[in-house]
């Protein structure tokens, strides 16, 4: 079965320091992940995705994302938060070949950065 | 920003009516899909489409049913509406059978089902 697990309801950071967005993920071939970005009262905005290569993608507004392939989980982070990244974050897969079709998304986990 | 539009943005209903949601996009993607987003449940998807007149359903799929007849239209229907189906509904568009591209969204809209 496709899961993907945010284990942090909300994650709370000061300005400057670096943040880290936790997320784990199972599915029967190979995973397809995504982060993504809302706002209040907006749509999700794509980050970064990682299908293959490089572990350490580097996506939109200075975030990146690492994937551990023995672990599970693609962890979003970021060296030094700004208040406006405050915001709510979705991780997703995408399990190809045999499931492809589908997005399958966390529960999301509430950036709190505070000044 | 991708050209995706849903509509209505807001729409207030009463219990047992139905309501049709319009997404409408200018990408020529394949893919198209709904999501209902919830406090706690994060997106569940609904159905989704990977053609015109195919389509699928999703883990939530109960009380709502979808039609695809062109490329550019995903219509979702509540048959009857219900108190909850109260949330926010986002339309979702991907292109590529390999799975490697993302999915872009629209603004959403909230339903209220009084």
């Amino acid at each position: 079965a496709q899961s993907v697990a945010q284990p942090e309801d909300q994650v709370n950071v000061a300005e400057g320091n670096p943040l880290t967005v936790k997320c784990t993920y199972s599915v029967s071939g190979n995973p397809y992940l995504f982060w993504y970005v809302q706002y209040p009262n907006r749509g999700l905005q794509f980050l970064l995705k990682y299908i293959t290569g490089d572990n350490l993608v580097k996506g939109s507004y200075g975030f990146e994302a690492e994937f551990n392939k023995s672990q599970t989980s693609f962890h979003l982070k970021k060296p030094s938060a700004l208040v406006s990244d405050s915001a709510l974050y979705f991780c997703a897969v995408r399990d190809a070949p045999y499931n492809f079709n589908k997005f399958y998304f966390g529960s999301g986990t509430k950036l709190n950065v505070k000044p | 920003d991708a050209g995706i539009t849903q509509s209505p943005r807001h729409k207030v209903t009463e219990t047992g009516t139905p309501v049709t949601l319009r997404c409408h996009q200018t990408e020529n993607h394949r893919y198209m899909y709904w999501y209902r987003q919830d406090p706690g449940h994060g997106l569940r998807l609904i159905h989704y489409s990977y053609g015109v007149k195919d389509t699928d359903k999703g883990e939530v799929s109960d009380g709502y049913s979808v039609s695809r007849s062109k490329t550019e239209d995903f219509l979702l229907t509540l048959e009857s509406a219900t108190s909850s189906q109260t949330s926010v509904y986002f339309c979702a568009i991907s292109e590529s059978r390999t799975g490697g591209t993302e999915a872009f969204f629209g603004q959403g809209t909230r339903l209220t089902v009084v």
